[in-house]
């Protein structure tokens, strides 16, 4: 079975701080993408890596698809009010659905 | 264009009775998913429409559920004889091809009391 392991599950940081969160599987993904979901809406697509090794930006947002395929991480920049959500990663499943983590739930305080 | 859409937004309905749950997706997506939302949890799979292909119904979790899509256009998602923990936002997603970004919906937030 495939899983996605998110940390932390909770952040809550003050403007201007730096974070990472985490996205871990015991299994190989050949792509992983990352969601921002706002409350009472859908998540809504950041970025896909596919690449292992690979490295994208986004603004102030970094993506990194670890070397084995296995994991990824999200570091934000001196983060925003703007960048609270529930962030998610998923993998692609071996049916064609999209497999996802539970989420890290971001709370930035101004 | 427009976005997917889902309906009703909001549903509350009584415990035992039955629900259907409408999406619209993006026009030319060929594959459609639902997924179910828990309070505070992450998206759990429920189904996967690719085409004129049979369904993905692996992620159902139960034979109260039930989906159809019609073509390539709109789905409806029906739980039958709803039990209080099918209480939980209902999401759907399309996408042009498989394995390509998904688009989602608003979701229905489903309430069993």
């Amino acid at each position: 079975t495939q899983l996605l392991e998110q940390s932390p599950q909770f952040l809550s940081i003050q403007e201007g701080e730096n974070l990472t969160v985490y996205c871990n599987s015991s299994s190989v993904f050949s792509s992983l993408q990352w969601y921002r979901q706002e409350p009472g809406e859908g998540p809504v697509l950041l970025v896909t890596v596919v690449t292992g090794g690979e490295v994208k930006k986004l603004k102030r947002l970094t993506f990194q698809f670890g070397d084995a395929r296995k994991d990824s991480s999200l570091h934000i920049t001196a983060a925003q009010p703007g960048d609270t959500g529930l962030y998610l990663c998923a993998g692609g499943g071996s049916q064609g659905n999209l497999i996802f983590g539970k989420g890290t739930k971001l709370s930035v305080k101004p | 264009g427009a976005g997917v859409s889902q309906s009703p937004s909001n549903k509350v309905t009584e415990k035992g009775k039955d629900v259907e749950l409408r999406c619209d997706p993006i026009s030319g997506h060929t594959a459609l998913y639902w997924y179910r939302q828990r309070l505070g949890q992450g998206l759990e799979f429920l189904i996967y429409f690719q085409g004129n292909s049979a369904p993905d119904k692996s992620g159902l979790p139960s034979d109260r559920f039930s989906a159809e899509r019609t073509g390539e256009s709109v789905s409806t998602l029906t739980i039958q004889r709803t039990q209080q923990e099918d209480s939980a936002v209902y999401l759907c997603a399309s996408s042009l091809r498989r394995y390509n970004e998904q688009f989602f919906g608003p979701g229905t937030r489903l309430t069993v009391l």
